[in-house]
C-alpha cells in the first residue's frame, strides 16, 4: 500500500514564476492538508481539502497561493509569482476519515527554492 | 491559538542514555496529542496519537504519556538509529482537523 506521494521532491523556480506542488493522497484517504515548514520554524498548517471541496484554508496567505483536490487526480498547491519568501519545505498529508482516529500520514515533501 | 512548545530543542545522548522529551501545549478543547518523528530531508513519521490525561502508548525503546498540559516522550537506553527530530502536535475539537505543531526536538545518540 503506497504511501502519500508528493511531486516533485525538489523544485527551483525564479522570483515571478509559478509553482504548482502535487499530492496523491494514501489509497482509501478522502482527506488531504498541506503544511509548509519553513527553516528553523515548525510545520504549519495551510490548507484542508476534500474531493472538491476546501474545508479551511485559514492558514494560506490570502494572495498568490491556491489549492484544489479534484474529483479525478491528485491535489495541487499552486503558488503564483513567486518570492523568495516562499522558499521552504511543502508538505501534504492524508487521513482516511474524520473521526476520532483520523491520523494524518505525511508525504516526503516537496522542497521549494526561489532564486 | 492553540500553542506547543517543546523542550529541549536540541539533545545529545550516550547510547543507552535515557531521557525524556517535553511537549506543553494550550488548546481549547484537545481532540487528540500526536507526536512524529522527522529525518532529515523527510516527512513527519506518525509513531503515536494521545486523546485524554493519563494515557500511555509504547512502541519499542519511546513511551508517550499525557496530562491535561503536556505531554512527555520517553525514550529508554536509546540507539543512535533513534537521532530525529521529534514533533508534538494538538489537535482541537474545533479545528477543522488541522495539527498545530511545535519546533521539535532533535536528538542525536552518540555510539
Amino acid at each position: 500500500n503506497a504511501g502519500v506521494m508528493q511531486n516533485p521532491r525538489h523544485l527551483v523556480r525564479r522570483r515571478g514564476q509559478e509553482a504548482r506542488l502535487r499530492c496523491s493522497p494514501m489509497k482509501g484517504h478522502s482527506h488531504v492538508y498541506w503544511y509548509r515548514q519553513l527553516p528553523e520554524e515548525g510545520l504549519k498548517f495551510m490548507v484542508y481539502l476534500q474531493k472538491e471541496n476546501i474545508i479551511d484554508e485559514s492558514g494560506m496567505p490570502k494572495e498568490r497561493f491556491s489549492a484544489e483536490f479534484p474529483k479525478e487526480g491528485p491535489s495541487i498547491l499552486r503558488i503564483q509569482q513567486v518570492v523568495r519568501g516562499d522558499s521552504a519545505a511543502y508538505f501534504c498529508a492524508s487521513s482516511p476519515q474524520v473521526d476520532h482516529t483520523d491520523t494524518q500520514y505525511f508525504g516526503p515533501g516537496t522542497r521549494l527554492t526561489v532564486l | 491559538e492553540d500553542q506547543v512548545t517543546q523542550s529541549p530543542e536540541a539533545l545529545r545522548l550516550q547510547e543507552g542514555e535515557s531521557s525524556s522529551l517535553n511537549c506543553s501545549y494550550t488548546v481549547s478543547g484537545l481532540r487528540g496529542l500526536f507526536w512524529y518523528r522527522q529525518d532529515p530531508g523527510k516527512g513527519p513519521e506518525f509513531l503515536f496519537t494521545l486523546y485524554s490525561a493519563g494515557e500511555e502508548k509504547e512502541k519499542e525503546r519511546l513511551k508517550a504519556t499525557l496530562t491535561k498540559k503536556e505531554s512527555f516522550l520517553h525514550i529508554t537506553a536509546p540507539k543512535p538509529e533513534d537521532s530525529a527530530t521529534y514533533l508534538c502536535a494538538v489537535q482541537a475539537r474545533r479545528g477543522n482537523n488541522r495539527l498545530a505543531f511545535g519546533k521539535g526536538n532533535q536528538v542525536v545518540v552518540i555510539p
